[in-house]
Parts: structure tokens; sequence; C-alpha cells
């Protein structure tokens, strides 16, 4: 399984950008990089999964480093509903998410 | 469409009681994983299924703990003689096919145990 790293925590403006980053420098190659989010006493929610290009949907985007070994999950435009846990998590063919212990984004008014 | 349905929300039971968590996953999802998430600690894989059938059990503590997905009906996670250590919320996510399909869990709010 790949290990990742993220920082333990950011902050953000309401309605400006975030950048989020995530090394994950042991990934095989055929693991994607998945992003979830867990908002206080809530499930996880996914958020976006990408290969090799960028990803773009309704939520966000996400970057990936052409050599594989980190990616950005970009939020356009913070709102205080983004304020969460976020993870980044490389995932094979196993089902088997594994949670590190993600960035807690804090979204100031 | 129903997501992920979990019952109860909250559990309590009494050290030595049995807990029975149940996951509805979505219409027409047949692959379920169950997670716990023990307080102040990140979530851990538990054990995934797939109708009738378990895929890969190897989060699950070897003893008390066990998980089935019959045929009809919801997943159930069950806690035998259960210890103030399986205090956690436990999540259940469901996929329409399996990982190698890569497509995302949707996982459910949980159901939070209490061991008095």
């Amino acid at each position: 399984d790949a290990k990742t790293t993220q920082p333990n925590s950011m902050e953000s403006n309401e309605e400006e950008p975030v950048h989020l980053p995530c090394n994950h420098s042991t990934i095989s190659g055929t693991d994607y990089i998945h992003w979830y989010r867990q908002l206080p006493s809530q499930g996880p929610e996914y958020v976006i999964h990408g290969l090799t290009s960028n990803v773009n949907n309704r939520m966000a985007s996400l970057a990936i480093a052409e050599d594989r070994k980190s990616s950005t999950l970009i939020l356009h435009r913070a709102t205080l509903r983004d304020a969460a846990v976020y993870y980044c998590i490389p995932s094979g063919n196993t089902g088997k998410l594994i949670f590190g212990q993600g960035t807690t984004l804090q979204v100031k008014p | 469409n129903a997501g992920v349905m979990q019952n109860p929300r909250h559990l309590v039971r009494r050290r030595g009681q049995e807990a029975r968590l149940r996951c509805s996953p979505m219409k027409g999802h047949s692959h379920v994983y169950w997670y716990r998430q023990l307080p102040e600690e990140g979530l851990k894989f538990m054990v995934y299924l797939q109708k009738e059938n378990i895929i890969d059990e190897s989060g699950m503590p070897k003893e008390r703990f066990s998980a089935e997905f019959p045929k009809e009906g919801p997943s159930i996670l069950r806690i035998q003689q259960v210890v103030r250590g399986d205090s956690a919320a436990y999540f259940c996510a469901s996929s329409p096919q399996g990982p190698r399909s890569n497509q995302p869990q949707h996982f459910g709010d949980g159901t939070r145990l209490s061991i008095l």
C-alpha cells in the first residue's frame, strides 16, 4: 500500500481557491489517486479521482504530477461547507481504502 | 436515489452484550465495505463483502466480530460480547462494481456504538 503525506491542517478564506497537496511517492503504476472528505459527524464523501491526467468535476479539480508522485486537490472557491478533513488515497484493486490522517481544512468567513 | 443507509445511528450496549449494525447499500450496489473509526483515530478497513461472500476480512478482529451480506436484506456487522474498546463509529460503504472498476465507494453516515 502506498504511503501518503499530507499537511495536518490548512486554512482558507471563504470564496478563495484552496490547493490541498498530497505526496504519494511509493504509488504503484496502476493505483488511482482518490480523494475523499469527511465533514464532522458524517461519513466520508467521495470528491474526485484520477490516474494520470488532470480531472475536473463539479466539486473540485485534481492535478496529478507527471511522475505521479504527488497530486493536488483544488477547490476553486472555498465555502464554509467545505470545512472538513480531506484524505488522499492511492487505491489499487483490492477495495480496501487506506485512510491516513488527512488534512483538516478550516474555512474562515 | 437513496444513499447508503445505516441503522441505528446510535447504539448503546453494556459490556458483554451483542451489537448488530445494519447497512443497506445504494440501489444496484452489490459490493459492501465496513470501516471503523476509533475516537481520535482515522478510519480503518474491516471487511469487504459481495452478495453472500466475504471477499477480504483482513481488517476484522480475529474474535467476536463477524459480517454477512445475505442474498436478501442488509449487510450486518455483528459484535459479540462487546467491550469498552469496541466504542467507535462504524461506517459502511457500497459500490456498484468491484474494486477493479475503480469506481468510488459511497459511504453511509455511520453507527456510533457506545459501550457502558
